[in-house]
């Protein structure tokens, strides 16, 4: 089976910097995807690591330690708009499908 | 923007009923998913197509959970009968591999509201 764990919720002032953490145990790897999803609409994809380090893009950058089990998202310059829930997701190895943690709610506050 | 398209995106429904929600996914896309979102549950698979044909369905009920893929371009979930329990969001989604990595980028569509009285 698949454990992915986030925190539920975070906030944080208009401007700061946020970091989204993620820990995960599954049964084989082969990626660590960050999606966005704002209130009653669908998911969308920020980013994805398969290997060691840090990937950015933009304001979002997202890092992973493979033999940690974990994973950050990093949100930087925060603007209004970047108010979401943001989901962990794992592609177990050998394998196409996706498994999402809960979710972490970010609200960003004037 | 490719789109996968999704209908209806709002059903209420009385128990007992039969309930079918279509997909219509990003033309090239060869993998498709079911996802089910519950504030309770988050969001959990259902059951995936690759090149058509179904790879898992382990995360669905099967004794009234039904998903089939009869073309590339629609994939169908049906419930039958519904139950209260079975109130969700159904996200479908579409998926093609990142160049070089073999792994999937997905596309959700706008998802179907279901509600089960």
């Amino acid at each position: 089976g698949q454990n992915i764990d986030q925190p539920t919720e975070m906030t944080a002032t208009e401007g700061a910097i946020v970091q989204i953490n993620c820990t995960y145990q599954t049964s084989g790897f082969n990626g660590l995807f960050w999606y966005q999803q704002h209130a009653g609409e669908a998911p969308t994809f920020l980013s994805y690591n398969v290997l060691d380090g840090l990937e950015e893009k933009g304001r979002f950058s997202s890092f992973l330690s493979r033999s940690k089990g974990y994973s950050y998202l990093l949100l930087k310059e925060l603007q209004m708009k970047d108010s979401a829930s943001y989901l962990c997701a794992v592609r177990p190895s050998n394998d196409y499908k996706l498994s999402f943690g809960a979710g972490t709610t970010v609200t960003v506050r004037a | 923007d490719a789109r996968v398209t999704q209908t209806p995106r709002d059903k209420v429904t009385e128990m007992g009923q039969e309930v079918t929600m279509r997909c219509q996914p990003i033309l090239g896309h060869n993998t498709v998913f079911w996802y089910r979102q519950t504030m309770m549950q988050g969001l959990e698979l259902l059951a995936y197509f690759r090149n058509r044909a179904p790879l898992d369905d382990s995360g669905m009920p099967k004794d009234r959970f039904s998903a089939e893929m009869p073309d590339a371009t629609l994939a169908t979930l049906k419930i039958q009968p519904s139950e209260p329990r079975d109130s969700a969001v159904y996200f479908c989604a579409s998926g093609f591999p990142l160049p070089g990595a073999g792994a999937n980028v997905l596309t959700f569509g706008a998802g179907s509201r279901l509600t089960v009285l």
